[in-house]
């Protein structure tokens, strides 16, 4: 089974800052997503990767599948950043998501 | 993009009784669909795995005659909670697998909060 380490678990930041969340696995996977998640509980699908990078507006991503380890960067970040980041990996096919523990991010005006 | 809706957003029912909650997607097929539960302060973890027309693959600790599935067609699956818990309270939250973008895209419902009193 594999194991997902987010870090930091808590992140307070000021708006502007560049933001870094970090993600390592024990197992080789098919993919990793990033998920944000806010108060409600809804989920949003931010990045699907299995190699390389990713940009999507001021969200990058970033996956080294040699060391098992994710980014998700924030540029200029806004208080409307704020929610918790969830790293979730797949073994492939019909595998359902196994999760990190998330990180919540605040970021303050 | 994909949609997936989730019925009902919220539910209160009195211990003993069954829930049903419903997943559907909106504008794809899906091929699979997931059963995550997210209990207060903890990460997600996957409930089952849906493939439409055939039974559930559940997880280990996940009692099946309890948390039945029904993955009648491509668009709806459903997890029903019986003679449900306070321990069953919970934020319940579905995903499907789109064919034709390929099995690793996941899309998620918006999640059914279930309070059992």
């Amino acid at each position: 089974k594999n194991e997902v380490e987010q870090s930091p678990q808590n992140l307070t930041a000021q708006e502007g800052e560049f933001i870094t969340i970090n993600c390592s696995y024990s197992v080789g996977i098919s993919a990793l997503h990033w998920l944000q998640q806010h108060p409600g509980g809804g989920i949003v699908s931010l990045f699907m990767l299995s190699s390389g990078k990713k940009k999507h507006g001021r969200l990058i991503a970033t996956i080294n599948i040699q060391e098992k380890h994710s980014s998700l960067h924030i540029t200029a970040s806004h208080p409307r950043d704020s929610a918790v980041y969830i790293c979730a990996v797949s073994g492939g096919g019909a595998d359902g998501l196994t999760f990190g523990k998330g990180t919540h991010l605040i970021i303050q005006p | 993009g994909a949609v997936v809706s989730q019925h009902p957003s919220w539910v209160i029912c009195k211990s003993g009784t069954s829930v049903k909650i419903e997943c559907r997607s909106l504008d794809f097929q899906a091929t699979t669909m997931f059963w995550y539960r997210q209990f207060p302060k903890q990460s997600l973890m996957l409930m089952a795995t849906s493939n439409e027309g055939s039974k559930a693959t559940y997880e280990q600790g996940v009692e099946k005659d309890k948390f039945l599935i029904n993955h009648a067609s491509l668009t709806l699956s459903t997890l029903t909670v019986t003679s449900a818990h306070p321990e069953d309270s919970s934020f319940y939250i579905c995903s499907a697998s789109a064919l034709a973008a390929g099995t690793d895209t996941q899309y998620f419902g918006p999640g059914t909060r279930l309070t059992v009193l």
